[in-house]
């Protein structure tokens, strides 16, 4: 069975620090995995997409790293600000089709 | 450029009645895909559409289906409402078959009584 695993469930750090978000999944055979935040009461926004063949992407303060070997990828996040709190979501697709398989989730709270 | 549009945002029904939702894609995309929020189940895949057909479907009951018109927007509907059906309904587009990125919509809040 295809599933994503996102630990830690919740996190609280105190702005400025790095941190770093796990996603793990078990079918190794993605075509692609993608990262996206959660506001509370809004839709996603896609923060980072990694294609199969790519080991990492990078925008601003995020890095978003891809394993397939071990079916992991990290989303790092560089001097985090009260403004990145949110939930963020990681996701796999194992065609070009729009299926895209979900982690739970990991709540992110940054407190001034 | 537009995101994508769902609409309604809110809406209340009662347990056996049936409800349509929508979903407008960024221009240019063709690839609609329908999502189900919930909080014991999280994120779960209904179905995708692209060039008005249903490409992947996902594990749910016949009582959800959709469709997708010509200029790429699409709707969802559920018949027979249950009180489990209470979600947020979530839309992505993406502009075709290449793995590029989906974009989602803010949602409808599907509320049943």
């Amino acid at each position: 069975k295809q599933e994503v695993t996102q630990i830690p469930a919740a996190l609280s750090v105190p702005e400025g620090e790095n941190l770093v978000l796990n996603c793990s999944f078990t079918d190794s055979a993605i075509y692609n995995l993608q990262w996206f935040r959660q506001d509370p009461g809004k839709g996603l926004t896609s923060l980072l997409l990694i294609q199969s063949s790519q080991r990492e992407q990078t925008s601003g303060r995020l890095n978003a790293s891809l394993d397939k070997s071990s079916g992991r990828s990290t989303l790092y996040i560089a001097a985090s600000q009260p403004g990145d709190s949110a939930t963020y979501l990681c996701a796999v697709t194992y065609n070009q089709g729009g299926k895209l398989i979900f982690g739970q989730g990991t709540e992110l709270s940054v407190k001034p | 450029k537009a995101g994508v549009t769902q609409t309604p945002r809110y809406l209340i029904k009662t347990r056996g009645q049936q409800v349509t939702l929508s979903c407008s894609p960024i221009s240019g995309h063709r690839s609609v895909s329908w999502y189900q929020q919930t909080p014991g189940q999280g994120l779960q895949f209904l179905f995708e559409y692209f060039s008005e057909t249903q490409r992947n479907k996902g594990n749910f009951p016949g009582r959800f289906s959709g469709r997708q018109f010509s200029n790429s927007r699409s709707e969802m509907n559920v018949s027979t409402l249950e009180l489990g059906d209470s979600a947020l309904y979530l839309c992505a587009s993406a502009p075709g078959g290449d793995g590029q990125p989906q974009h989602f919509g803010d949602g409808t809040r599907l509320s049943i009584l």
